[in-house]
């Protein structure tokens, strides 16, 4: 049972707004990803840390932001808000080495 | 650069039909890992399944199996008798020692439909 929790599940904000989708969790991993997935299913790589203090920009460019203060945290912004920035976020974790990424259950973004 | 094809995007069956959802990859790697995800109209993704490059056995749990190629860059799964809650998106997924780096590549998903 993956132990990563992601809040909030759905958010409506407008445009202009800074937000900040939050990312937890209990496993005690080092490697966290933030991943954006499309309307069409395809999911997209943003962001990624393989621990403290190390963030790394992923495979999709993205105007988000993310920080890695504390191991078990990883949480990502947006400055300003835009109906582009609509879409799912899903946060994984795994543990060093290619082992299997734990996913959380994704935060729905919709930007009005 | 590694890549994930899934070439179906959507499939169809009747509940108790066997179905295989197909995935082809890329790598210039010798060693990488292999996996299926489920992700069920609840949003998460569920780990299903890794395999890495070395090991070409083919696994069986429960209904679900898998079938891995590398003469021919695939690695497919089988639902035996499938059910209507196996109705998900499934996606399979790459990864590549980069350095110890490792990053998953996803395929574009296959979205499955169980048909009571």
């Amino acid at each position: 049972e993956a132990d990563i929790y992601q809040t909030p599940r759905y958010l409506v904000i407008g445009t202009g707004k800074k937000i900040t989708l939050e990312c937890s969790q209990t496993m005690g991993h080092d490697k966290m990803y933030w991943y954006q997935q499309d309307p069409g299913m395809e999911l997209h790589l943003i962001h990624y840390s393989y621990g403290v203090n190390s963030t790394e920009k992923g495979d999709l460019s993205s105007e988000s932001t993310v920080s890695r203060i504390r191991t078990e945290h990883f949480p990502l912004t947006l400055e300003s808000a835009r109906p582009s920035h609509t879409s799912q976020y899903l946060c994984a974790s795994s543990s060093m080495g290619n082992t299997e990424a734990f996913f959380g259950q994704g935060t729905r973004l919709t930007v009005v | 650069a590694q890549k994930v094809t899934q070439a179906q995007t959507e499939i169809s069956v009747v509940e108790k039909e066997d179905v295989t959802l197909d995935c082809v990859y890329e790598t210039r790697d010798t060693t990488y890992y292999l996996f299926w995800y489920k992700q069920p109209p609840s949003g998460e993704l569920v780990f299903l399944i890794r395999r890495n490059s070395f090991d070409e056995q083919n696994e069986i749990s429960g209904r679900y199996s898998w079938n891995f190629q590398k003469s021919t860059s695939s690695f497919n799964f089988t639902i035996t008798a499938s059910q209507v809650v196996d109705s998900a998106v499934y996606f399979c997924a790459l990864s590549e020692p980069l350095g110890g780096n490792e990053k998953l590549t996803f395929g574009t998903g296959t979205r499955l439909t169980i048909i009571p």
